[in-house]
């Protein structure tokens, strides 16, 4: 069974990178009919979807924050990578990575999340 | 963007009664519609797709209905487990959008 696994630093300084790693086991990165997605939620808020990576390598960004986002997909690692720049404190969020199938249109499978704090 | 509105906002509901979320889109999705249960300190889970398509291993008492704006999640009879926030979420838009969240206690 798929399962996704995040992981990367829990505290970021202001103006500083932020830098995410979403490990795949039990099933291929490269398999066609979904895209990889990630999604944050600022602590006791609702979701906020980030952006997505399709098998092709192609990236599709929120615009919201499509300046200062890359999507990337490591396929000898099974993984995928988040980098956000500029963070502030609006950034502090739990993040995460995301199968959306293409078949049901629907995200499927999530990680369990990982909180990244935005402070000094 | 597509906004995704959600109401009510919170519920608060007895063992077996039947509750019903209504989620409201800015324009026609057509069936893109999803809904997720998020319980506190675990991941989104999804339990409909397609506005009406149960995810497997989704319990029966789950339905979704609605088309074009206004879609509703229904639980036929409401279970100790089913205390969470429940997010409806459209693919219409390669913009995914959620809803604000519907949270839902048992009395």
């Amino acid at each position: 069974q798929l399962q996704l696994q995040e992981s990367g630093s829990g505290l970021v300084k202001p103006s500083q990178t932020l830098s995410l790693t979403c490990a795949v086991s039990g099933g291929s990165i490269s398999s066609g009919g979904y895209s990889w997605s990630w999604i944050r939620q600022p602590p006791g808020k609702g979701l906020e979807w980030i952006g997505h990576i399709y098998q092709s390598g192609s990236a599709y960004y929120n615009p919201s924050l499509k300046s200062r986002v890359t999507i990337s997909v490591d396929r000898s690692k099974n993984q995928l990578s988040l980098k956000l720049n500029s963070v502030t404190a609006a950034d502090t969020a739990v993040y995460y990575c995301s199968r959306f199938s293409r078949g049901i249109d629907a995200f499927d499978i999530w990680g369990q999340g990982t909180l990244v704090t935005v402070s000094s | 963007d597509i906004q995704m509105t959600q109401s009510p906002s919170s519920l608060s509901a007895s063992v077996g009664d039947r509750v019903t979320i209504t989620c409201r889109a800015s324009q026609s999705i057509a069936s893109y519609l999803n809904w997720y249960q998020q319980k506190p300190g675990k991941a989104p889970k999804l339990l409909i797709y397609a506005a009406s398509s149960l995810q497997s291993g989704v319990p029966s008492r789950f339905s979704g209905s609605g088309s074009g704006t206004d879609f509703t999640l229904t639980i036929s009879s409401l279970q100790p487990e089913d205390s969470a926030t429940y997010y409806c979420q459209q693919s219409f838009s390669t913009l995914y959008t959620f809803g604000p969240g519907t949270k839902v206690d048992i009395e």
